[in-house]
């Protein structure tokens, strides 16, 4: 089965830039959808379709997706940023969605 | 705007089967969206479980496909979750989900419930 790799955690400063890798064989030829989960809150879409927005998203959410990794970036990082990020596939191959194992983002 | 709330017990027994349901407002599930479950056990990741087409056809995460049924129930707008032979592993947060596609590399879930935790214990 389609296997999605994110890294376990990822800290920014307030003001920075934080890059979330997720990596699959081949990834780019699939859409990939984020996902974020604030403590005690289900998770909300951030980013779909790799790099597409929800209404009502901040545009500092955006998202990229070339070979073998996708990754989401969040600019201008804020406190309230601070959540578990998922990534998320369709695998047509095994007719599974798939997803990443999850990076916990910390705001310094 | 859509609302998802599940509801069903929070503990159930070993080998028991596992029954939750997911009430939807402000939308109906015959027109034309896809319903269905995503897990979280304590700590952990997320897991598709299966979703269901607008005319109730179900479609199952092969690694689970053997043990579980997901139905609707127009009537009352709502759709059910039942997972058998549970174990301790089962135990998880259970969310409802929604998704405008499905088969599809643009599926994605737009709508989630609140999520029921389901303990699996003696």
């Amino acid at each position: 089965s389609y296997v999605l790799t994110q890294p376990p955690s990822v800290s920014v400063a307030p003001g920075q830039t934080a890059t979330i890798r997720c990596g699959g064989n081949n990834v780019d030829s699939k859409s990939v959808h984020w996902y974020q989960q604030k403590p005690g809150q289900a998770p909300v879409v951030v980013v779909y379709d790799d790099g597409a927005r929800p209404s009502g998203i901040p545009e500092r959410f955006s998202g990229s997706n070339s070979g073998n990794t996708a990754t989401l970036t969040i600019s201008t990082v804020e406190a309230g940023d601070e959540a578990d990020y998922f990534c998320q596939v369709w695998d047509g191959s095994s007719d599974d969605i798939v997803f990443g194992g999850g990076t916990r983002l910390t705001v310094l | 705007q859509v609302q998802l709330q599940e509801s069903g017990p929070g503990l159930v027994k070993p080998s028991e089967t596992l029954s939750l349901s997911c009430a939807v407002t402000g939308f109906s599930i015959d027109a034309g969206y896809y319903w269905g479950w995503v897990r979280q056990p304590p700590g952990g990741g997320l897991q598709w479980i299966g979703s269901m087409f607008p005319d109730g056809s179900p479609y199952y995460s092969p690694s689970l496909k053997s043990r579980v049924t997901i139905s609707k129930d127009t009537s009352k707008n709502h759709f059910s979750l039942k997972v058998n032979s549970v174990t301790p592993a089962d135990t998880a947060m259970y969310y409802c989900v929604r998704s405008a596609t499905f088969l599809t590399d643009g599926c994605y879930f737009d709508s989630w419930g609140q999520g029921t935790l389901v303990s699996v214990s003696s």
